[in-house]
Order: structure tokens, then sequence, then C-alpha cells
């Protein structure tokens, strides 16, 4: 049974610029959110999608966007790249619509530069 | 909203040590879970506990929603156990509440 995963492991990008992350969720689950964790901090909640569309959102943003597909995995986007973007974007996903327990991918980290 | 703290931030042992990491929480919560983080930043589950006492070999949790905190005890520990510990509590269907992290060093 294949975990939470998480594409890319890494990535470099410069100020302006746009990324995009993806997510797949463990089997059976249907709910995604997405977390920022920066360095020497715990993971700060950015949004989270059930049934396609978002359901709760942190404190980020409108640069940071992001989809669920049909098949329940997820995007997140952010656009205008600023250097304090740079952190590792955890991904977790849990069943029932978020009832349940959240398992979290490996994660991507992001280095604006 | 709710907050989480966690103590103690820091924690050193020697190999073979027990240890107790607290988590107290600000308001009642449907879901409670430890993880902890290895060096690559991946969060590892180590319990979902929203009540009660659980373990698991080495590890056991203990929470006390009434009394709104949680332990986690470490026992016989190894140097594998060095990383970061967090606890995360949610309330039915919302984000995970995170709080700062417990970094515990195991020397040999």
């Amino acid at each position: 049974d294949a975990g939470v995963t998480q594409s890319p492991t890494h990535l470099i990008k410069t100020r302006g610029q746009q990324v995009t992350l993806r997510c797949s969720p463990k089997s059976g689950h249907d709910t995604v959110s997405w977390y920022q964790q920066a360095l020497g901090q715990g993971p700060q909640f950015i949004f989270q999608y059930y049934e396609e569309e978002e359901r709760q959102r942190g404190n980020f943003p409108d640069r940071f966007s992001g989809h669920q597909f049909p098949n329940y995995s997820s995007e997140l986007n952010v656009n205008a790249l600023l250097l304090g973007d740079s952190a590792l974007y955890l991904c977790a996903s849990s069943g029932r619509g978020g009832t349940y327990e959240q398992y979290f991918g490996p994660g991507t980290r992001l280095t604006v530069t | 909203g709710i907050q989480v703290e966690q103590s103690p931030p820091d924690l050193i042992l020697q190999e073979g040590a027990n240890s107790t990491l607290r988590c107290n929480f600000s308001d009642s919560v449907n879901n409670l879970q430890w993880f902890h983080q290895n060096p690559w930043g991946q969060l590892i589950n180590l319990f979902y506990i929203p009540s009660g006492t659980k373990q698991n070999g080495r590890l056991s949790a203990t929470t006390v929603a009434t009394e709104r905190y949680s332990l986690l005890y470490i026992s016989s520990s190894q140097t594998t156990d060095s990383g970061v510990y967090f606890c995360a509590v949610n309330q039915a269907g919302t984000a995970l509440i995170f709080g700062k992290g417990t970094t515990l060093s195991v020397s040999s």
C-alpha cells in the first residue's frame, strides 16, 4: 500500500517565478492538506482540499493556490515567489473528509534565490 | 484558535535513558497526533491518540483530554530516536495545529 507521495523532492527557483508541487494521497484517502515548514519551525497549515474544493485555508496570501483532481491527487501553486517562500512543503492525506488520522508525504524542499 | 505548547524545547540524553515529552493544548480537540520528524524532513506517525493510552514498543503515549494534555514516553532511548518530536491537534475535519516541537538528541 503506497503512502503519500510528493514530487519533486527538491526545487530551486528564482524570485518572481512560479512553482507547482504535486501530491498523491494514500490509497483510500479523499482529503489532502498542504503545510509549509520553515527551518526550525513546526508545519503551518496552508489549505485543505476535499471533493475537489478548497474547504479550509490558513493565513497565506492569494499567491498560494491549489487544486484537487477527481483521483484525489492535488497540486500546490505558488506565484511571484519570494525569498521567504523557501521552506519544506508537506502534503498530508486523510480519509472520511479529514476526520481521521493524517499521514504526511516526504515533502518538497523549495529554495528561492 | 487552539494553542499547542510542547515542553521541553530541547532534550539531551545518553543512550538507555528514559524521557517524557509533554504537549498542552488550549481547547477541546477531536484528534491528537504525535510525530517524529527524521533528518530528511519526513514526519513519521507515532500515535493517533485523542484520549487514553497506547504503546508501541519502547514508545507510549497518554492523552488526558479533560485536562488538555498529552505525554509521550520514550524508554531505553537509542541514537536513532534523535530528531524533532511534534504534537499536533485538530477539531473534526479541520487543519492540524502543530506545537513548536521538542528536539531530542541521544548520544552513545
